[in-house]
Order: C-alpha cells, then structure tokens, then sequence
C-alpha cells in the first residue's frame, strides 16, 4: 500500500534562508509526483509536477527533485520570503493505486 | 482564464439536512474528483468520476452521493447519514485518470454543522 510522508509536519526559518522540505513514498511505482501550496482557507495550488522519468523541475525560486529508487522527493525553496509561508503539500500519483495519495503537508513559516 | 468554481466558499448545514456543494471546471478535464481535508490529516478521497454519467466511490464515500450529467459539473451532496460532516471539501479535475498531467483544484468549500 502507497504511503506518503512529510517531515517535519511544521518549520520555522528566518527570512531569506534556503529550505528543503521533504516528502517520501513506500511504493517505486508511481506515474509522477506533484507538489502543491495550499494558504490557510484556500484550495490547493500546483507548483511543481514530476514525471516519473524525470529528476527535477525548476519553478523560479522553486526546485523540485525526485529519486524513485530511495522513494524521495525534495521541495528546495531558495532566498525564502515572508509570503513563502504556507502548507506544502506533495502527492503521488500511484500506478498500483490508480489514484494520487496525498502527504499531510508541511506547515512552513518564514520570520521576517 | 480557465479554472474550477466551488461554491458556496462557506456552508452551514443543521442536523438532519442535506446540503449540496457545487463544482464546475471550463478546463475540458475528464476526470473529477472530490477530497476532505480535516485540520492535521492529509486529503482523502471521497468520489471520483472519469466521464460523464459515470462516478466511483473514495475511500470515504459513506454519507455522501455525487452526479456527473454534465461534463464540467460535478455536484457533491453531503447527507444526513454523514455523521461528522464538518471539514473542509476541496473539487479537483484532471486529463484522463491525471496521468502525467496533474491535479488542478478548486478554492474550497467549508461546511459546519450547526
């Protein structure tokens, strides 16, 4: 069974640092990987998609990277901004599934 | 701009009601799905649909119906028999099953029994 985890669930940095969230997977098999934003009260916004057979994407200060056979990805967020804070979230579109299973997102702060 | 429509943006429902939430895409998606999120958990899937007149049950389908007569419509009804029916509900579409083209999502509805 696919499992999605996002740790650490909360992270508090300082404006302008550069900041990796994590997201990890139990099941290789998956078609891609999206990570999204979600602002308190708001939908989902997508920031970044992976296929499977790619290894990183780049969204301006956003870099997204995957590696299938660890069951890893990263959210690599650079010279952070206050207006970075928000849950990210990562999902995986499972190809034994035949669904996207969500992470429960981490909650990120960035102090001005 | 193309996009997803929820609406209402907050619903108050009292015991014993039904109420329906509203979610409608002009991106010519196939597939349209309907998500819970409570406060700390991860979404979870409620219905699902791939075309139209033709819908699957989530993981958490219990108390809850759904209509796909239209291609960009895709209703959700939160019944009675859904005994913890405050959370809240976010509408997703995709190209096909989303494979290699990702979700896109809705604004969000938030429902409080009253």
């Amino acid at each position: 069974k696919q499992e999605v985890t996002q740790i650490p669930a909360a992270l508090s940095v300082p404006e302008g640092e550069n900041l990796v969230l994590n997201c990890s997977f139990t099941d290789s098999a998956i078609y891609n990987l999206q990570w999204f934003r979600q602002d308190p009260g708001k939908g989902l916004t997508s920031l970044l998609l992976i296929q499977s057979s790619q290894r990183e994407q780049t969204s301006g200060r956003l870099n997204a990277s995957l590696d299938k056979s660890s069951g890893r990805s990263t959210l690599y967020i650079a010279a952070s901004q206050p207006g970075d804070s928000a849950t990210y979230l990562c999902a995986v579109y499972s190809s034994s599934a035949s669904k996207i299973i969500f992470g429960s997102g981490t909650r990120l702060s960035i102090r001005p | 701009d193309g996009g997803i429509t929820q609406s209402p943006k907050y619903l108050f429902r009292k015991e014993g009601q039904n109420v329906t939430l509203s979610c409608e895409q002009n991106l010519n998606h196939d597939a349209m799905y309907w998500y819970r999120q409570d406060p700390g958990q991860g979404l979870r899937l409620i219905y699902y649909s791939q075309i139209v007149n033709d819908f699957q049950k989530g993981d958490i389908a219990e108390g809850y119906s759904v209509s796909r007569e239209k291609k960009e419509s895709f209703p959700l009804t939160v019944t009675s028999a859904q005994k913890n029916p405050t959370a809240f509900y976010l509408c997703a579409s995709s190209i096909v099953g989303g494979v290699g083209y990702g979700y896109t999502f809705g604004s969000g509805t938030r429902l409080t029994v009253v």
